[in-house]
């Protein structure tokens, strides 16, 4: 088993609709949660972050953490083509260094 | 601000021959992460430094496969003999180094392609 779950998608959505992109995780060690998001052909760039149970929001997009689950969740608001990526949550345990623990990637595309 | 150079940016050449990527980081920062990404198993970490030191090399995936960081701005990750399976797009990223959450900045790879 993986340690960290995603579903690779694909996922289409219309322009404007509520998107949920999540991930499950094994090990109770991980303590820092993050999402990247990486276009095609770019590596992947830090979008959100957070270390705690509860939600997080920044603009369009809000990080949720269930570290009782061991499920963690990206929403975005008001989807837009330019949001047509694919989505890594990434976590990271205490010690380790910064030594971070991928998600395979879920691809999602925004259409017109 | 310049990010992570990755060079070359696209690599084809045949099984057996020596494979050399190259990677620039992010000046001022100590931790530099080497990575490979494929579709079936999605992004994987190979080796990672501090401070120019080898940490965690657990990723490499076979003895064909070595990094080295000569100083604190540059990188290489050599495969020699290269096999098709090690077709992927190899990423270099770079972080400071410190508790918390240090994000990671990345490269735009190189997409290797071993005939």
């Amino acid at each position: 088993q993986k340690e960290v779950e995603q579903d690779p998608g694909p996922l289409s959505v219309p322009e404007g609709a509520i998107v949920s992109l999540n991930c499950t995780y094994s090990n109770s060690a991980f303590q820092y949660f993050m999402w990247y998001r990486q276009y095609s052909r770019k590596g992947p760039e830090l979008l959100m972050y957070t270390y705690s149970s509860g939600n997080k929001e920044d603009g369009r997009f809000t990080a949720q953490v269930d570290k009782s689950s061991k499920y963690i969740s990206l929403f975005i608001r008001d989807s837009q083509p330019s949001d047509s990526a694919t989505y890594l949550c990434a976590l990271k345990s205490p010690g380790g260094g910064n030594k971070l623990t991928f998600g395979t990637g879920t691809q999602l595309k925004v259409e017109l | 601000d310049a990010g992570v150079i990755q060079s070359p940016r696209h690599e084809v050449t045949e099984m057996g021959q020596e494979v050399t990527l190259r990677c620039k980081p992010i000046s001022g920062h100590n931790s530099l992460f080497w990575y490979r990404q494929t579709m079936m198993r999605g992004l994987e970490l190979l080796i990672y430094f501090n401070n120019n030191v080898p940490i965690d090399d657990s990723g490499m995936p076979e003895d064909r496969f070595s990094a080295k960081m000569p100083n604190a701005s540059f990188s290489t990750l050599k495969i020699q003999p290269s096999e098709p399976r090690d077709s992927a797009v190899y990423f270099c990223a770079s972080s400071l180094s410190g508790t918390g959450i240090q994000p990671q900045h990345f490269g735009d790879g190189t997409r290797l392609s071993i005939l």
